[in-house]
């Protein structure tokens, strides 16, 4: 079936730090991928997406690209700040599906 | 512009009590959908919407009903609360089933039962 499996937390880093979270997925056919950030207390947003293979998405400094070869879509950043702390979530809808399948979730602690 | 509306934003029930979780979007979307997150476990769905009258089961649905009366509201009702019911929800919605649309997250309902 379909699935997603992230990195496990919690990551903790230095400001201006480089940032990787991995995420590989499992699916049948081509699934469209999504980062979501969750600030502390509040909702998830959606960070960046990609929709097919090769895509790079990008936001706010943060990078992933669509990997079909290696099922991947691992989250970087080149420089974090203390304002990025916040859990990550990685996600997938499948291109036959209807709903969000969701990583666990990595947290990450930066601090100054 | 609202989003999505979840209401209320915490609340404690005893064990066998029930209550509905509201949830309402101002966005037109078709799609809306229920999940609840736990620790170390991430989202896990529990029902979810196409479009009004339509609903269906996701993961973890023991415990809980749903309807969809309108587009805008999707409404979650616990019918005889458990503590293993003790959880973070939330609400989101979609513009499409479409594969590459983003969902849109309310801000959680906080819900603890003793």
């Amino acid at each position: 079936g379909n699935s997603v499996t992230q990195m496990e937390g919690p990551v903790t880093l230095s400001e201006e730090a480089f940032l990787t979270i991995n995420c590989t997925y499992t699916a049948t056919g081509y699934p469209s991928l999504f980062w979501y950030v969750q600030y502390p207390g509040e909702g998830l947003q959606l960070l960046l997406k990609a929709t097919k293979a090769d895509d790079k998405g990008s936001n706010k400094g943060f990078e992933a690209t669509y990997r079909k070869e290696t099922t991947s879509f691992h989250l970087e950043k080149g420089s974090v700040q203390v304002s990025d702390s916040a859990v990550y979530f990685c996600a997938q809808r499948p291109a036959a599906g209807t709903a969000l399948i969701f990583g666990k979730g990595t947290t990450l602690s930066v601090s100054s | 512009n609202a989003g999505v509306t979840q209401t209320p934003k915490f609340q404690v029930l005893k064990t066998g009590q029930s209550m509905t979780l509201q949830c309402a979007q101002d966005m037109n979307h078709e799609y809306m959908s229920w999940y609840r997150q736990d620790p170390g476990m991430g989202l896990r769905l529990i029902h979810y919407s196409v479009g009004a009258g339509i609903t269906d089961q996701g993961e973890v649905p023991n415990g809980y009903n749903v309807s969809r009366s309108t587009t805008e509201d999707f409404p979650l009702r616990l019918l005889s609360a458990a503590p293993s019911q003790t959880s973070v929800y939330f609400c989101a919605s979609s513009y499409s089933e479409g594969s590459y649309t983003e969902a849109f997250f309310g801000q959680g309902t906080r819900l603890t039962v003793v």
